[in-house]
């Protein structure tokens, strides 16, 4: 069993859609949440981050962890074109490495 | 504005050569990470440096080498390149004092053994 299972999509969406990526993870002592994005041609970005479990807002994104069912979501709200991309879930626990998840992609249509 | 560069966008390469993949980045980061990504795989860990002349193997090793002789520059080097190692790879960079590690990353190199 992979330690951070991600569907891969692709997943397409209207503008002005709310999405919503998820992971599952397998690992108890993950502590840190990260959602990566990944644009064509380029190297992932860090989108957001959250310690343990809860919500985290920033705009129009809101990442949320429910660490009881190992449970990792990402909800985009008023979807845009520029938000298409690749969207990487990373947890990690408290040392150097993090797991990335496959990756979702995400097309936006205009 | 933090930079990670990686020295060729695309490369094509024959079985069996030596192959070189070069990484700098100027934000006076720590650590620096080489990782390959194959779809439906996700990201993969090859090494992980933490310092000048220090490294720590990852998932992937077999194969690879790495050398940080500089703290901006760390090389990926393929001992004997075979078609399974044709590949994206990304390098990284992080801030040691990050508690979430947030990784700096490359454009990436794509590597085609033939």
């Amino acid at each position: 069993q992979k330690e951070v299972e991600q569907d891969p999509g692709p997943l397409s969406v209207p503008e002005g859609a709310i999405v919503s990526l998820n992971c599952t993870y397998s690992n108890s002592a993950f502590q840190y949440f990260m959602w990566y994005r990944q644009y064509s041609r380029k190297g992932p970005e860090l989108l957001m981050y959250t310690y343990s479990s809860g919500n985290k807002e920033d705009g129009r994104f809101t990442a949320q962890v429910d660490k009881s069912s190992k449970y990792i979501s990402l909800f985009i709200r008023d979807s845009q074109p520029s938000d298409s991309a690749t969207y990487l879930c990373a947890p990690r626990t408290g040392g150097f490495k993090t797991i990335f998840g496959a990756g979702t992609r995400l097309f936006v249509k205009a | 504005d933090v930079k990670v560069t990686q020295s060729s966008r695309y490369l094509v390469k024959r079985t069996g050569e030596k192959v070189f993949l070069e990484c700098v980045q100027d934000m006076d980061h720590e650590n620096m990470f080489w990782y390959r990504q194959d779809p439906g795989l996700g990201l993969r860990l090859i090494y992980f440096s933490y310092d000048v002349k220090m490294k720590e193997k990852g998932d992937i090793p077999e194969g690879y080498s790495v050398s940080r002789e500089k703290k901006e520059r760390f090389s990926l080097i393929l001992e004997s390149a075979s078609t399974n190692q044709t590949s994206m790879y990304l390098c990284a960079s992080s801030p040691r004092t990050s508690s979430y590690n947030e990784q700096f990353f490359g454009p990436g190199t794509r590597l085609t053994v033939l």
